[in-house]
Order: structure tokens, then sequence, then C-alpha cells
């Protein structure tokens, strides 16, 4: 049982340049999350899959995409990188929106 | 809108000392609470939360927090801190009202000394 796991676990990138981080969950879960975390800033909620077939925006959803690939997962695009978009990004996952958010490793993106 | 403040980015206290780590929420409504514990280079872990029974609410390793409406606190406390204490904790709050989505506090950097 691996829980959330996030690919890859680091990539740098140039401004301009495309990406997509992956994200699953082997708990079975409805409801998927992506934040990013920032020194001084606490995690902040990109954007959410309250269940297969359901995305919504977070505090924080411009210059990102999402899909909710099936009910395992959830992924997070980047069609044009910014510096701005520098930072570590967590999956969640959780079995509704009111129960615990199980967190994935973290993916530390840097944007040259 | 619901908010959380996060007192202190960083404590320090000695092994074996009390550890208080301090939040207090903004919410229209009846919140639902949570500590999140961040392990250097690891993702978060939740240590306890409060959805409206106890006010008063133990987690993992020791830790507790009291719910106290009238002060809008949640401070996390464990009374003998140990050196693998140490870690980043996280304070979050969902309400009703923001289709229970959590929003952190920026966080407090527990150091603990020999």
């Amino acid at each position: 049982n691996a829980g959330v796991t996030q690919t890859p676990k680091f990539q740098v990138l140039k401004t301009g340049q495309s990406m997509t981080l992956q994200c699953a969950q082997d708990m079975n879960h409805n409801s998927m999350y992506w934040y990013r975390q920032d020194p001084g800033m606490g995690l902040r909620l990109i954007y959410y899959s309250a269940s297969e077939g359901t995305t919504d925006k977070g505090e924080v959803p411009n210059g990102y995409n999402v899909s909710r690939l099936n009910k395992r997962e959830f992924s997070l695009r980047l069609e044009s990188a910014a510096p701005s978009q520098t930072s570590v990004y967590f999956c969640a996952s959780s079995d509704g929106l009111l129960d615990t958010q199980y967190f994935g490793p973290g993916t530390r993106l840097t944007v040259l | 809108a619901q908010s959380v403040t996060q007192l202190g980015s960083h404590v320090s206290v000695s092994e074996g000392a009390l550890v208080l780590l301090r939040c207090n929420y903004s919410s229209s409504v009846p919140p639902y609470l949570f500590w999140y514990v961040q392990y250097p280079n690891q993702g978060l872990q939740l240590l306890l939360k409060y959805t409206s029974a106890a006010t008063l609410v133990k987690g993992i390793n020791g830790f507790e927090a009291e719910f106290k409406k009238s002060e809008t606190s949640f401070h996390l406390t464990k009374p003998s801190a140990h050196m693998s204490d140490a870690a980043e904790y996280f304070c979050a709050v969902s309400e009703w009202g923001s289709n229970y989505k959590l929003t952190f506090g920026k966080g407090t950097l527990l150091t603990v000394n020999p």
C-alpha cells in the first residue's frame, strides 16, 4: 500500500517549457488535491477534484490545468512555466471533502 | 471567509520542555480544525483534528490541542519535547462555506535543543 505517489521528485524547467506532474493514490479515495508550498506561505490549494469527473479551482489556479484521469490519478499541467511557479508541489487525497487528507512526498520544481 | 494565523514562525524549546504552538482561526461558521506535521523533505502528516466533538483533542506522538471558541484558538501542546519532534507544524481550518477546502496557516518551525 503506497498511499499517495508523485512523479517526478525533482524537475528543472526553462521559462516557457511545459510539463505534467503526476499523482496517483491507491486508497480508493474520492477526492484529490494539488497544493503548492512556498517558504513562509504555508500550503495553498491550486485545484481539487471532489470526485471522479469533477475539478474545481482553489486559491491559486492561474497558470495551471488539471485532469482527473480516473479515480486513482490526478495530474497537474504547467503549459508555459514561469519562474513564479518555482515551488514544491504536493498532491493529497481524502475519502471525502470532510475527511483527513493524505499527502504525497512532493515534487520540487525549479523554473529558470 | 476562513483564515488561520499561527503566532511565531519559529519556536525553540529544550528537550523535555513544554511545547506550545499557537493557532488562531477566523470562521463564520463552526469550523473543522487540523494540525499537520511536516518532517524535512517529506509530505504532511495529520497530527490531530477537531470536528465539533470533544473540545480537547488527542493526537499522535503525545500531542493534543484544545478548541476554545471564545478565543477562536486551537493551540497545540505536548508536555515534554523530544528531539524527534523537530519539524514544521501547520494549523488548518475548513468550513461548510468553503466546500470544506482546507486553508493552511504559514507554519511554525519547531526546534528542539538537547
